[in-house]
């Protein structure tokens, strides 16, 4: 089991530049999680895929933010049209959810930190 | 609406001191669950524990030890003996679960502890 994987690690872009991240998750998890960590705060949620699914996206996600996982393996997270306060750490998630009210355990990536200038 | 509060921004110990993190919750749900995640320098978060509202038991691991009081709505978290290699921020979380799957996958993190262990 290799964990969660993200790349890339850094990204330094331009103000309203594109970026797209990835994520693989943990090989057998169907969930995945995206978060977003600005310095000197926890983590915030922004969306979580059920298999292939989207159900649910905070709304941090603005509608620069897309996020997609096809096929129900790795997961992409893109933003459009970058600003600086879109600088943070972005953090990939993943659980195996069996279901019946029973929380998994959530396995983070090292992440992808997103710098705008 | 759920929160949760780490009132220690910073902690600095010496080498071999214990020293406890608090974590104080709010939510409105009975079933729910609590974590503890450790985030080194390096950036990744590592998972320590995980408790649902119903188990009160106190939890014990090495040199880490959990102390869950549903009556004050706390989950605080000791290191016995620490050493230099547990400098990190600690982030504790909670997850409501609700409905046909479980949670649906909010973990809400306070905004962390920043332990330093000075040898």
């Amino acid at each position: 089991d290799t964990g969660v994987s993200q790349n890339p690690r850094h990204k330094i872009t331009k103000r309203g530049q594109n970026v797209t991240f990835r994520c693989d998750p943990i090989s057998e998890h169907n969930r995945l999680y995206w978060y977003r960590q600005t310095l000197g705060q926890g983590p915030e949620f922004l969306t979580y895929f059920q298999n292939e699914a989207q159900l649910e996206k905070s709304r941090l996600l603005s509608d620069r933010f897309s996020a997609e996982r096809p096929k129900g393996s790795f997961s992409t997270l893109e933003i459009q049209r970058t600003e600086q306060g879109d600088s943070a750490m972005y953090l990939c998630a993943s659980s195996l959810t069996s279901g019946g009210g029973y929380t998994d355990t959530q396995y983070f990536g090292p992440g992808t930190r997103l710098t705008v200038l | 609406a759920q929160k949760v509060t780490q009132a220690q921004t910073e902690i600095s110990v010496v080498e071999k001191e214990d020293v406890t993190l608090d974590c104080v919750y709010e939510t409105r749900d009975t079933t729910y669950y609590l974590f503890w995640y450790k985030q080194p320098p390096s950036g990744e978060l590592v998972f320590l524990i995980r408790r649902n509202s119903f188990d009160e038991q106190n939890e014990i691991s090495g040199r880490y030890s959990w102390n869950f009081q549903k009556s004050t709505s706390s989950f605080n978290f000791t290191i016995t003996a620490s050493q230099v290699v547990d400098s990190a921020v600690y982030f504790c979380a909670l997850s409501e679960a609700s409905g046909y799957g479980g949670s649906q996958g909010n973990l809400i993190f306070g905004k962390g502890t920043k332990l330093s262990v000075k040898p």
